[in-house]
């Protein structure tokens, strides 16, 4: 069975400083990752995916993020965080066998000033 | 380029009632897919329609529904409303769609509170 496990339901972080979120999947197959941002009263944008190309993928604004199959992790970076940044974040597998997409729990990133 | 348009915004249903929700996607997407956001479940996949035919769906029982136009604009329907239905509906367009791991391109959501 597939799943995406968000570890951090929330992440305060001063701007500025650096920001890490952590998505584990499992998936039988070699599965698509990607991640979305949703600000308050919004829909979701995609911040980048991965098509197992290169595992580190740039995205949008700065972030990036690395796929480690060994860890079967996909985490979110940003060197420096900017209040813009406030938003909830969501880690998305997408496995083509059955053609199941799913959503982690989301992580609530708080940027303080 | 216009976005992705959901109608209505905001609204309120009973229990037992149907609700109907619109959504009109890019110009030249030929993909919705549809989700249900809610703060207990997260975020859930409905379903995805393609040119008018639904290829993926989720795990939802039947009172779910949706179909797509021939101009791409996607309706869904829930019929005989629970309590539990009371959630921020998302629908997403895209030019390939979920399959070949589109971008996908959200509206704003159709927020549904069952009384």
């Amino acid at each position: 069975a597939q799943s995406v496990t968000q570890l951090d339901s929330h992440v305060s972080v001063s701007e500025g400083t650096p920001v890490l979120l952590r998505c584990n999947y499992s998936s039988s197959y070699s599965p698509s990752l990607f991640w979305y941002v949703q600000h308050p009263n919004k829909g979701l944008q995609l911040l980048l995916k991965y098509t197992s190309a290169a595992t580190l993928v740039k995205g949008i604004n700065g972030f990036e993020a690395e796929f480690k199959k060994s860890e079967t992790s996909f985490h979110l970076t940003k060197p420096s965080a900017h209040m813009s940044d406030a938003a909830e974040y969501f880690c998305v597998v997408f496995q083509a066998a059955g053609n199941k997409l799913t959503f982690g729990g989301g992580t609530r990133v708080l940027v303080k000033p | 380029k216009a976005g992705v348009t959901q109608t209505p915004r905001y609204l309120i249903k009973t229990r037992g009632q149907q609700v109907t929700l619109s959504c009109s996607p890019i110009s030249g997407h030929r993909s919705v897919s549809w989700y249900q956001q809610t703060p207990g479940q997260g975020l859930q996949f409905l379903f995805e329609y393609f040119s008018e035919t639904q290829r993926n769906k989720g795990n939802f029982p039947g009172r779910f529904s949706g179909r797509q136009f021939s101009n791409s604009r996607s309706e869904m329907n829930v019929s005989t409303l629970e309590l539990g239905d009371s959630a921020l509906y998302l629908c997403a367009s895209s030019r390939t769609g979920i399959v070949n791991t589109g971008e996908l391109f959200f509206g704003e959501g159709s927020r549904l509170t069952v009384l």
